[in-house]
């Protein structure tokens, strides 16, 4: 079974542009989170899709939004880039809802706001 | 509010050691933890996890710990390998149990 994948891998943008981000879940999985790994502030959640709907949602501003497709493909976008936005962006798929059972991470994206 | 928190940033150990990874928690409602192990440019890879109503859960050279009296859990790899080198994140399930909290890590290193 392919793993998680995530697009690009990385990505490099100027303050003020806006990005989207693609995750393509494990087969059958239709649950997908999105987090943000920084060095300072660790892995915080930002997002759970679950067929298709948001389920549950972290403590970060409305610049940070996201969608997931029938497929369970899942993007992510962030508008008004800020220079603090800089950093690894991670998906995870779950057969079940986040907090449920093990989540299964893909390689991330890198985001580099200059 | 919600957290999770390890004791130690770093641990070093010889190869063939046996290593301890230590994480509190601090939410007595989570009922399901989960350790992940991260290399350096790859995302979080599934180690093992166990559910509140175990105590120990065993995985290959893998064992979790949880004790839920003092809020604590702990991951055990035997005769460690330079390859177990990497970040070590446990994470909970948040109250309403629908998504993860992740701790800032531990950094194992092995010296062959």
């Amino acid at each position: 079974k392919a793993g998680v994948t995530q697009t690009p891998r990385y990505l490099i943008k100027t303050r003020g542009q806006q990005v989207t981000l693609s995750c393509s879940p494990i087969s059958g999985h239709r649950s997908v989170s999105w987090y943000q790994q920084t060095p300072g502030q660790g892995l915080q959640f930002l997002f759970e899709y679950f067929s298709e709907t948001q389920r549950n949602k972290g403590n970060f501003p409305g610049r940070f939004s996201g969608r997931q497709f029938s497929n369970s493909r899942s993007e992510m976008n962030v508008s008004t880039l800020e220079l603090g936005d800089s950093a690894l962006y991670l998906c995870a798929s779950s057969s079940r809802r986040a907090g449920a059972g093990e989540q299964y991470f893909g390689p991330g994206t890198r985001l580099t706001v200059t | 509010g919600e957290s999770v928190g390890l004791h130690l940033p770093t641990l070093s150990v010889q190869e063939g050691d046996n290593s301890i990874i230590n994480c509190a928690y601090s939410n007595s409602a989570s009922d399901y933890f989960i350790w992940y192990k991260q290399e350096s440019g790859k995302g979080p890879q599934f180690i093992i996890d166990i559910r509140s109503n175990m105590d120990k859960r065993q995985g290959q050279r893998v064992t979790v710990l949880l004790n839920k009296t003092v809020k604590h859990l702990s991951l055990q790899i035997a005769a460690t390998q330079p390859g177990d080198s990497a970040v070590y994140f446990c994470a909970e399930n948040n109250q309403a149990g629908t998504a993860l909290i992740f701790g800032k890590g531990t950094t194992l290193s092995v010296s062959s």
